[in-house]
């Protein structure tokens, strides 16, 4: 069974740092590249980040450019969000998810996670 | 960027009704579009992919149309299940760009 898990999220200042996991089985993780994808409250979804299968390529919102990096350990199957220099607008709910292409072609694998919610207030 | 309309915001219909959601790309993107489904609390479920090809596991009520830069979901006869939230979704380049949404509620 796939499942995905994030982790890490929490009420931090503005300004500051988190560190999202999604901790990733039931498929092999290195094959698919994954995406960051949040909502904020009342809102609509919005693709943050995502990143291929090998770690080579990554590719970000403008609004995070800068701030935020994404990662992966496919010895861990987990990926990773690192959030810096956190900003109100950035509260959401964040979640991890299998990335719509495969290799070109788009996977009818799709599979996420049930989120992790990240508030920032001072 | 992509630009990513989806119409309407919200709708209104009762069990049995047939419902269409359009999703309109400033872009063509040739059939690089998905269609999910969000429940509140829940994470969003693709219920189309590849602009219209079923999802395994989801019912056949549900069927998708259109290329390029015009796409519809189509719920044939509304259940009660299916009352939520629907979003596109556009793969074809970065940024990726989900739909504002349209609010599914009963009448």
């Amino acid at each position: 069974e796939v499942q995905l898990s994030e982790s890490g999220g929490g009420l931090v200042q503005p300004g500051g740092s988190l560190r999202l996991s999604c901790a990733a089985s039931g498929f092999t993780f290195n094959d698919y590249a994954m995406n960051w994808v949040r909502q904020a409250p009342g809102k609509g979804l919005e693709w943050v980040s995502s990143i291929w299968g090998n770690g080579a390529t990554t590719y970000y919102l403008d609004s995070v450019k800068g701030r935020f990096t994404i990662s992966r350990d496919n010895s861990k199957n987990t990926l990773y969000l690192q959030m810096n220099s956190l900003r109100a607008e950035d509260t959401a709910v964040y979640h991890c998810a299998i990335h719509p292409k495969y290799y070109g072609a788009t996977t009818p694998f799709d599979h996420w996670g049930q989120g992790t919610l990240v508030t920032v207030s001072s | 960027d992509i630009q990513m309309t989806q119409s309407p915001s919200s709708l209104s219909a009762s069990v049995g009704d047939r419902v269409t959601i359009t999703c309109r790309a400033s872009q063509g993107i040739r059939n690089d579009l998905g269609w999910y489904q969000q429940k509140p609390g829940k994470a969003p479920k693709r219920l189309i992919y590849a602009a219209s090809t079923l999802q395994s596991g989801v019912p056949s009520r549900f069927s998708g149309s259109g290329s390029g830069t015009e796409f519809i979901l189509t719920i044939s006869s509304l259940q009660p299940e299916d009352f939520a939230t629907y979003y596109c979704l556009q793969h074809n380049n970065y940024p990726l760009i989900f739909g504002p949404g349209t609010k599914v509620d009963i009448k």
